[in-house]
């Protein structure tokens, strides 16, 4: 069974552009939650999504946000980049909310 | 919102010795459950734990969840080089509730 793939792995951009990053769950999850992982603040929950509806988000401002298709596969946009934005952002999926979740390898974004 | 302190941050131990390290919550967890992440890779699941005092074994790995439900730790046995990597606690409160992270303890083995 193939794992969480994310696309794209590397990521440049310039303050003030938008990003969307996305993910593909494993086969037969519905539940997709994102991350994001910086040195000083480890992993910060940005929100998950099952069977196409936000079912849970964390303390992040709007410009963060995320969708989820019919089958599963899951985007999200940063809105207006600023330098703190720079992060790995880790996708995880999950067959239900509350099952053990399986981390893709993550987008690594830099912000200049 | 919930918070979970991990400690210690970081280690440096020599190969064959056992580490042992803790998570420490303000509120009460449900579940508790330790990552590793390893360079360049997502976080990988190493055990799981879904009842208070619950003490469960993976390999050389042992981890407890606590009897107040507010506290983990994670034990490492004999460590040996591919040990290296981040470790995290998480925590979630149960139903619905999101999974809150660590910080992360990165371990090094010397050789």
């Amino acid at each position: 069974k193939a794992g969480v793939t994310q696309t794209p792995r590397y990521l440049i951009k310039t303050r003030g552009q938008q990003v969307t990053l996305s993910c593909s769950p494993i086969s037969g999850h519905r539940s997709v939650s994102w991350y994001q992982q910086t040195p000083g603040q480890g992993l910060q929950f940005l929100f998950e999504y099952f069977s196409e509806t936000q079912r849970n988000k964390g303390n992040f401002p709007g410009r963060f946000s995320g969708r989820q298709f019919s089958n599963s596969r899951s985007e999200m946009n940063v809105s207006t980049l600023e330098l703190g934005d720079s992060a790995l952002y880790l996708c995880a999926s999950s067959y239900e909310t509350g099952s053990e979740q399986y981390f893709g390898p993550g987008t690594r974004l830099t912000v200049t | 919102g919930q918070q979970l302190n991990q400690s210690p941050q970081s280690m440096f131990i020599q190969e064959g010795e056992d580490v042992s390290m803790n998570c420490t919550s303000s509120s009460i967890f449900n579940t508790w459950l330790w990552y590793k992440q390893d360079p360049g890779e997502g976080p990988v699941l190493l055990i799981a734990l879904y009842k208070a005092g619950e003490l469960t074994s993976n390999g050389r790995l042992t981890a407890q969840f606590g009897i107040t439900r507010k506290d983990s730790f994670l034990n490492i046995s004999a460590s040996i080089p591919s040990d290296v990597g981040i470790y995290f606690c998480a925590g979630r409160s149960g139903g619905y509730q999101k999974v809150t992270f660590g910080i992360g303890t990165k371990l090094q083995v010397i050789p």
